[in-house]
């Protein structure tokens, strides 16, 4: 199956740094979401983005599928925003199962 | 809109007894997912539907687990009988028929097995 490798594992941030998160994956895909994990253990979208840029607010995220990793970017961080981010692929259009990367587990402090 | 919506949230059971996971997809979707979460293994996936009919159940761990999905706003996933080693968050996730669209989580069961 497909394998899926995030990192850093392990992320502490000054509130109001930046940050860049990365996924590598080993084989093509036509699915790729980004996931916030909050402290009570909500699973929430931040991107669909098998391929190219989108931008929601502080967050933006890129893919190359060509050579197979994605970026997720956190500019201006917010204590909010501590929690797991996980990425997640699969093969098959949307109706297909998500293979989860281990997470970056992101502390942002005061 | 209504997401996905599961229940029970948390969940507190013996070893041995019967345990059911019940899972309502967005309404308009027509795949549904059932993944857990545990500290050794992550977010993996035990089975999936496309249009009511099991697609994938190669992750379902053994025969006391099962799934069904008897209409097109109802899931559940059963344990019978339930270990100790089953203790994990259960999510449920959909999505729809047309593509370019992302997978939608619950916010999955907590099940803990004394």
């Amino acid at each position: 199956g497909i394998q899926v490798e995030q990192s850093p594992p392990d992320l502490i941030l000054q509130e109001g740094a930046n940050s860049t998160l990365r996924c590598n994956f080993s084989d093509s895909v036509n699915n790729l979401q980004w996931f916030h994990q909050n402290p009570w253990g909500q699973l929430i979208n931040l991107f669909y983005i098998p391929s190219g840029t989108k931008q929601n607010g502080r967050l933006s995220a890129t893919t190359v599928a060509t050579e197979r990793y994605s970026l997720l970017y956190i500019s201006s961080s917010q204590t909010t925003d501590s929690g797991v981010y996980f990425c997640a692929v699969g093969r098959g259009g949307t109706a297909s199962k998500l293979t989860f990367g281990t997470g970056t587990r992101l502390q942002v402090t005061l | 809109d209504a997401g996905v919506i599961q229940s029970p949230r948390h969940e507190v059971t013996e070893m041995g007894q019967e345990v059911t996971l019940r899972c309502k997809p967005i309404s308009g979707h027509n795949s549904l997912f059932w993944y857990r979460q545990t500290m050794m293994r992550g977010l993996e996936l035990l089975i999936y539907f496309n249009n009511n009919v099991p697609i994938d159940d190669s992750g379902m761990p053994e025969d006391r687990f099962s799934a069904k999905m008897p209409n097109a706003s109802f899931s559940t996933l059963k344990i019978q009988p339930s270990e100790p080693r089953d203790s994990a968050v259960y999510f449920c996730a959909s999505s729809p028929p047309t593509s370019n669209q992302p997978q939608h989580f619950g916010d999955g069961t907590r099940l803990s097995i004394l």
